[in-house]
């Protein structure tokens, strides 16, 4: 049975500081991995999606990364702001369109 | 122009009631979901369709029943609500079979059983 796990489940940095979010499954059979993020009382808003064929994926300040045969993925965000701010989940997709995600990181970026 | 929409946002209802939450997508996808987020902020998945029909039914109680009338509209009505159904309900969407696909959420409906 698929299991995503996310650490830090709770993250306070300074505006400016570069971090990483990570995000760990127990089944190395996935079709892909999606970071989302998800403000309070709002919707998910996909990030990045990244195939079980690749090992990267970067938009803006964002890249993620994974490494199937350690069950391992990462958000980097570089130069962190205030607005970055929210939950960020990971989920992956093991096929027969079953997606199954992490409880989330809470992010906060204080100015 | 929202891409998926959900009604309503908030619903709030006595214990015993029957109630239903709708959802439209406008992106052309041919799959859609549903997910339950509980109060420790998991998500877990409930249904999928993909082209109307029912993919993936996650040992959801049959109080819940999912309905497709058309590709665009995925709704769900619940029967008997319970105090435990209390959670957010997401809708997704996605492009087409197969398993490469960015799901695209829907704004959330907040459901209070009281």
């Amino acid at each position: 049975k698929q299991e995503v796990t996310q650490i830090p489940a709770a993250l306070s940095v300074p505006e400016g500081e570069n971090l990483v979010l990570n995000c760990s499954f127990t089944d190395s059979a996935i079709y892909n991995l999606q970071w989302f993020r998800q403000d309070p009382g709002k919707g998910l808003t996909s990030l990045l999606l990244i195939q079980s064929s690749q090992r990267e994926q970067t938009s803006g300040r964002l890249n993620a990364s994974l490494d199937k045969s350690s069950g391992r993925s990462t958000l980097y965000i570089a130069a962190s702001q205030p607005g970055d701010s929210a939950t960020y989940l990971c989920a992956v997709n093991t096929g027969g369109f079953k997606t199954i995600f992490g409880a989330g990181t809470r992010l906060f970026v204080k100015a | 122009d929202t891409a998926v929409s959900q009604t309503p946002k908030y619903l709030v209802t006595q214990m015993g009631n029957d109630k239903s939450i709708k959802c439209e997508q406008n992106l052309g996808h041919d799959t859609m979901y549903w997910y339950k987020q509980d109060s420790k902020k998991f998500l877990k998945i409930m249904f999928s369709y993909n082209n109307k029909e029912l993919i993936i039914n996650e040992t959801v109680p049959n109080r819940f029943s999912p309905k497709s009338p058309d590709k665009a509209h995925l709704n769900l009505h619940i029967n008997s609500l319970e105090l435990g159904d209390s959670a957010v309900y997401f809708c997704a969407s996605s492009q087409d079979f197969g398993n490469q696909e960015t799901q695209y959420f829907g704004p959330g409906t907040r459901l209070l059983v009281l």
